[in-house]
């Protein structure tokens, strides 16, 4: 298993500025990967986080606006950019192995825009 | 478009009731089918991965059922008590985990 931090837990942001989330993970892992869960909807997949590489991002999703570093097996960041109140949400990290595997995801960090 | 649908949305019981979550999903492509609980604040938690069809697995009072062919899996709950209180995800996991919108279960002392 795997243990999962986020780093902050919860902030309030103003329109048009940038916010970078951190998430640590207790030992090394293959794949890490950022989520996103708006208001009323599902968890959804922003990208994958590679280490080493440049983030593969799901189809909406692009790295201007949300960029995101990988620099070694236990740790990313992502920054939500130019912040707008539609970027009100939490964000969850995630760690694990192919699809068969079990994901395991750090506590979230929830986001409010104003 | 791959649609994963959880009913019933919310649900409210007594302390001591079983119950049942439906998670329906694309039966075609199909790899894997996670069930996730997420208590407010805290980290989902791992619950089942479930690849074969007619599988069954049970950790404690959960267990969970698959059936790929028709494309559904159902979580039950026995004797529910206040600490199970949480929302249950599923995620269908054609290369990538697919989330339903979850069903938050709320369980009364």
């Amino acid at each position: 298993s795997a243990v999962i931090s986020q780093k902050p837990s919860r902030d309030i942001c103003q329109r048009g500025t940038s916010l970078t989330i951190q998430c640590q993970v207790d030992s090394q892992v293959t794949m890490m990967f950022w989520y996103r869960q708006q208001p009323g909807q599902s968890l959804t997949l922003i990208a994958t986080a590679n280490q080493g590489s440049e983030a593969t991002y799901e189809s909406g999703f692009v790295i201007d606006k949300f960029p995101i570093s990988r620099p070694n097996l236990t740790f990313s960041t992502l920054t939500v950019s130019n912040m707008s109140p539609e970027d009100s949400s939490i964000y969850l990290c995630s760690a694990g192995g192919d699809s068969t595997d079990t994901q395991y995801f750090g506590p979230g960090t929830r986001l409010t825009v104003l | 478009i791959l649609n994963v649908e959880q009913s019933p949305q919310s649900l409210h019981v007594q302390e001591g009731d079983s119950t049942n979550f439906t998670c329906s999903f694309p039966s075609s492509n199909f790899y894997a089918l996670h069930w996730y609980r997420w208590e407010t604040a805290k980290s989902p938690e791992a619950l089942f991965v479930m690849t074969l069809n007619g599988d069954e697995k049970k950790k404690g009072r959960i267990s969970a059922t698959l059936n790929t062919k028709e494309g559904y899996s159902y979580l039950y709950i026995k004797g529910s008590q206040p600490e199970d209180s949480a929302t249950y995800l599923c995620a269908s996991c054609p290369g990538k985990l697919i989330f339903g919108q979850g069903t938050t279960l709320q369980v009364k002392p």
